[in-house]
């Protein structure tokens, strides 16, 4: 298995230009998350779901944030318009019933808005 | 919900000592706890879990240790090694979702 699969790995964008970040689950894992982490605030989670649907989107900063997942196969994460302050590394993980045994981690994308 | 505290923020040990994380959480419910080592620019990746009927597992030089009553549980590293320089998180899963303690970077000096 290549396991959870992120692309970009590196973004460079302009504030206000929209970013879209994809992840691509481990086949089989049923639950699939987004994290940010930068060095003052840590992992965050930002919005996960089960069997595709959205759970627990508590996390997202701000409307500028989306996400989805249209199939069990793939998920986004869209910011418009980004800011400079949504820089950071974006984790996607994703884990086989809910995380009662484990999440395993994309290689992330480090976005970085100018 | 649940709230996982860390302690300590760093660590500096000699090569060759041990060291010690500790993590407190506060969701009883709570049953599953898994700690990810995250080397510098790398993914976090899971290294030693225990469940909530098991005291303690071991791993080679790694072992995790949980005291229910408590609510708390730690990682243990025996003869450190350069290479274990790294952020250590912690995580406890109630709720359908893990939550992460905020990190130990524990650096090895040679």
């Amino acid at each position: 298995d290549a396991g959870v699969i992120q692309s970009p790995r590196h973004e460079v964008t302009e504030m206000g230009q929209e970013v879209t970040l994809r992840c691509k689950p481990i086949s089989g894992h049923n639950s699939l998350f987004w994290y940010r982490q930068t060095m003052m605030r840590g992992l965050e989670l930002l919005i996960y779901f089960n069997n595709n649907v959205p759970i627990d989107d508590s996390g997202m900063p701000e409307d500028r944030f989306s996400a989805k997942m249209p199939n069990a196969s793939f998920s986004t994460l869209k910011i418009q318009p980004s800011e400079p302050r949504d820089s950071a590394v974006y984790f996607c993980a994703s884990s086989f019933r809910q995380g009662n045994y484990g999440y395993t981690f994309g290689s992330g994308t480090r976005l970085t808005v100018v | 919900g649940e709230n996982v505290e860390q302690h300590p923020s760093t660590l500096s040990v000699q090569e060759g000592d041990s060291a010690v994380i500790k993590c407190t959480y506060s969701d009883s419910a709570s049953n599953y706890f898994p700690w990810y080592k995250q080397e510098l620019g790398k993914r976090p990746q899971l290294i030693i879990d225990i469940r909530s009927n098991v005291g303690e597992k071991k791993d080679q030089r790694i072992a995790v240790t949980l005291n229910k009553t408590a609510k708390h549980f730690s990682l243990h590293i025996t003869e450190t090694q350069p290479e274990d320089s790294a952020v250590y998180f912690c995580a406890a899963y109630g709720n359908e979702k893990l939550t992460f303690g905020t990190g130990t970077r524990l650096t090895i000096i040679p």
